[in-house]
């Protein structure tokens, strides 16, 4: 069965360094990715979509990468703040009709000034 | 604001009542999307609507699940005979698909917390 899997152990980092998160599948092929940031309490937040045929995306101080030999994506936040704490999920999406999300568990950041 | 929006936003209830919520999407998204989350899980799969047709249902978690969405616009999804295990987030999420081969993100609600008690 397909599986995505996020480090479930939270991350800590200092405020200023870069936060790498990631996110690895198996039994899948996805055509899309997505990353999603989700704060206590709240539905997740849309923060970049990769397809397959690309390699990397950035926006602002976000990169994602694509590797669908290794079948992973990593998700960097550069100069890292307080308020990027959360939850940061991964989501692949298929060609099927639907293009329904799956979910990685997500991987907590906790960046301290 | 025009993102998408959910009610309630809290939702408790005695085991074996009904519950209905309701999903308004974003005005020019023709696709509409429902999840459930629980407690330190991602998002799992419920069913989707394409306008007002309900085009995958088989994720949905038993047959106390439903969901319409009758005009094409607001959805509703409804729990019959709630358990304590249907305690969860409920979260709605709509897109843009212009065509067949095309795809957009999918921009989600805040969600229905629903506790069974």
């Amino acid at each position: 069965s397909q599986k995505i899997e996020q480090n479930s152990e939270a991350l800590n980092i200092q405020e200023g360094k870069t936060a790498t998160l990631t996110c690895n599948y198996t039994n899948y092929s996805p055509a899309y990715l997505q990353w999603y940031r989700q704060d206590p309490g709240r539905g997740p937040v849309f923060l970049l979509l990769i397809r397959e045929n690309e390699k990397e995306k950035r926006k602002e101080r976000l990169k994602v990468t694509f590797d669908t030999t290794l079948k992973q994506s990593l998700f960097h936040i550069t100069a890292s703040q307080p308020a990027d704490s959360a939850t940061y999920l991964c989501a692949l999406a298929g060609n099927n009709a639907g293009n329904m999300l799956t979910f990685g568990g997500g991987t907590r950041l906790m960046v301290k000034p | 604001d025009t993102g998408v929006s959910q009610n309630p936003r809290h939702k408790i209830t005695k085991r074996g009542q009904n519950v209905t919520f309701r999903c308004d999407p974003i005005s020019e998204h023709n696709r509409l999307y429902w999840y459930r989350q629980t407690l330190g899980q991602g998002p799992e799969f419920l069913t989707y609507f394409q306008n007002e047709a309900q085009l995958e249902k088989s994720r949905l978690l038993s047959d106390r699940f439903s969901a319409e969405r009758p005009k094409g616009s607001f959805s509703t999804l409804e729990i019959q005979r709630t358990e304590q295990g249907d305690s969860a987030m409920y979260l709605c999420a709509s897109s843009r698909q212009l065509a067949v081969s095309s795809y957009n993100e999918q921009f989600f609600g805040p969600g229905t917390r629903l506790t069974v008690l």
